[in-house]
């Protein structure tokens, strides 16, 4: 597609479910992000895909979190056992190789956790 | 390691004046330096990027920055600000080597004032 794809846009869940969020990159780009945004605050770094493999996984916050790419395509980040904290909105962002080119970024999935 | 500093997370300004965002980095390598902008319940938006051409920088919606290695300093700047301009800003720096995700500053969000 011509942007980043996230779905869905808008999450409630309840404590304890299990939740799974999607994220299409722009075709062709292989370097795939996922990143946190709490609300007031600035991005924090989850996970980064190089095709499908995870180069770095340093942000992933606990074992509840996971995510995995197929390809260089569609990648997905599942929290399990959701937490109140684990609310914020999480964004998804891709870019060709190297890090010159910048990110495009998803319009992110705000997940509720009540 | 990398770091990224933005001083003050909330700006006002009125409509005409100066817009100046500051944004302070630490890389142990030559850096790449973007900034982001983000809208209302929106992803984040490449406004401009520094990967070692001109120092000078200039971007969309008349927004530019100046990269000064010898202060680690990269802020943005537009000589008159707009209404449609007030949105959250956010500054990130990069390098080639390493870990390869950006590293993002807290943001600072843009009042602009009639």
């Amino acid at each position: 597609g011509a942007g980043v794809s996230q779905s869905p846009s808008n999450k409630v869940t309840e404590k304890g479910k299990d939740v799974e969020l999607r994220c299409d990159p722009i075709s062709g780009h292989t370097a795939l992000y996922w990143y946190r945004q709490r609300l007031g605050q600035g991005l924090e770094f989850l996970i980064y895909f190089q095709g499908n493999s995870a180069p770095d996984k340093s942000g992933l916050p606990s074992d509840r979190f996971s995510a995995e790419r197929t390809g260089e395509s569609v990648s997905t980040l599942t929290i399990q056992r959701t937490q109140q904290e684990d609310s914020a909105v999480y964004l998804c962002a891709s870019s060709l190789v190297g890090q010159g080119y910048g990110y495009t970024f998803g319009s992110g999935t705000r997940l509720t956790v009540v | 390691a990398q770091s990224v500093t933005q001083l003050g997370s909330h700006v006002s300004v009125s409509e005409g004046a100066l817009v100046l965002l500051r944004c302070n980095y630490s890389s142990s390598v030559p850096p790449y330096l973007f900034w982001y902008v983000q809208y209302p319940n929106q992803g984040l938006q490449l406004l401009l990027k520094y990967t070692s051409a001109a120092t000078l920088v200039k971007g969309i919606n008349g927004f530019e920055a100046e990269f000064k290695k010898s202060e680690t300093s990269f802020h943005l700047t537009k000589p008159s600000a707009h209404m449609s301009d007030a949105a959250e800003y956010f500054c990130a720096v990069g390098m080639d080597t390493g870990r390869r995700a950006l590293t993002f500053g807290s943001g600072t969000r843009l009042q602009v004032q009639p």
